[in-house]
């Protein structure tokens, strides 16, 4: 399956600020899915990211908050913008599928633990 | 729309003990089911999944299989160790290429 990197880990923001999280994928893939896990919580999806068009977002969720580029199939960011202490959460980026080997999978990168104060 | 129902927890138990997570959904379609697992502070980890009805997915000595009829995906592991203690997600495939998560079963394994 694709091995996913996700940066920064973690981090500890003021609030009014905005934090950029970035995926990188080993291999191309089509789709790629920012999901939010807020504490306690199971896991929301945010937005779907294809490469060459612009995002898809899940109700409740804006493009102004969390804009998501997506420049090639390997690689994507979500950003969130204008943080305040409810943005504290869990960001995980996942993809479904390795295009090369044509795996079926969903995995997960290993998540990006924001805490805005 | 699609959904996920499963146990509300935590669950605990002693070592060696039998688990069992109940999980059922409801899809239009049919979905691949999955189960991940999320270990204190990691993120998450594909533990098992099963694509078409009656398939069994197995890892790490963990099972569930697809049963159509009651629309039930159940994790089991007949001998839990301390080191399974984490929070069990069940979630199906939605339409286009979505996930969709139940809430999640805290799971606590005593020496």
């Amino acid at each position: 399956s694709a091995v996913i990197s996700q940066k920064p880990s973690r981090d500890i923001c003021q609030r009014g600020t905005s934090l950029t999280i970035q995926c990188q994928v080993d291999s191309q893939v089509t789709m790629m899915f920012w999901y939010r896990q807020q504490p306690g919580q199971s896991l929301t999806l945010i937005a779907t990211a294809n490469q060459g068009s612009e995002a898809t977002y899940e109700s409740g969720f804006v493009i102004d908050k969390f804009p998501i580029s997506r420049p090639n199939l390997t690689f994507s960011t979500l950003t969130v913008s204008n943080m305040s202490p409810e943005d504290s959460s869990i960001y995980l980026c996942s993809v479904d599928r390795d295009e090369g080997s044509g795996n079926y999978g969903y995995t997960f990168g290993s998540g990006t633990r924001l805490t805005v104060v | 729309g699609d959904s996920v129902t499963q146990m509300e927890g935590p669950v605990t138990l002693s070592e060696e003990a039998f688990l069992t997570i109940n999980c059922t959904y409801t899809a239009t379609g049919y979905p691949s089911l999955f189960w991940y697992v999320q270990y204190p502070g990691e993120g998450l980890q594909l533990l098992l999944k099963a694509t078409k009805a009656d398939d069994k997915g197995s890892n790490k000595g963990f099972e569930a299989t697809y049963r159509k009829e009651t629309t039930s995906f159940h994790l089991e592991k007949g001998s839990v160790q301390v080191s399974d203690s984490a929070v069990y997600f069940c979630a199906l495939s939605a339409p286009e290429g979505k996930l969709q998560f139940g809430a999640g079963t805290q799971v606590v394994v005593t020496p």
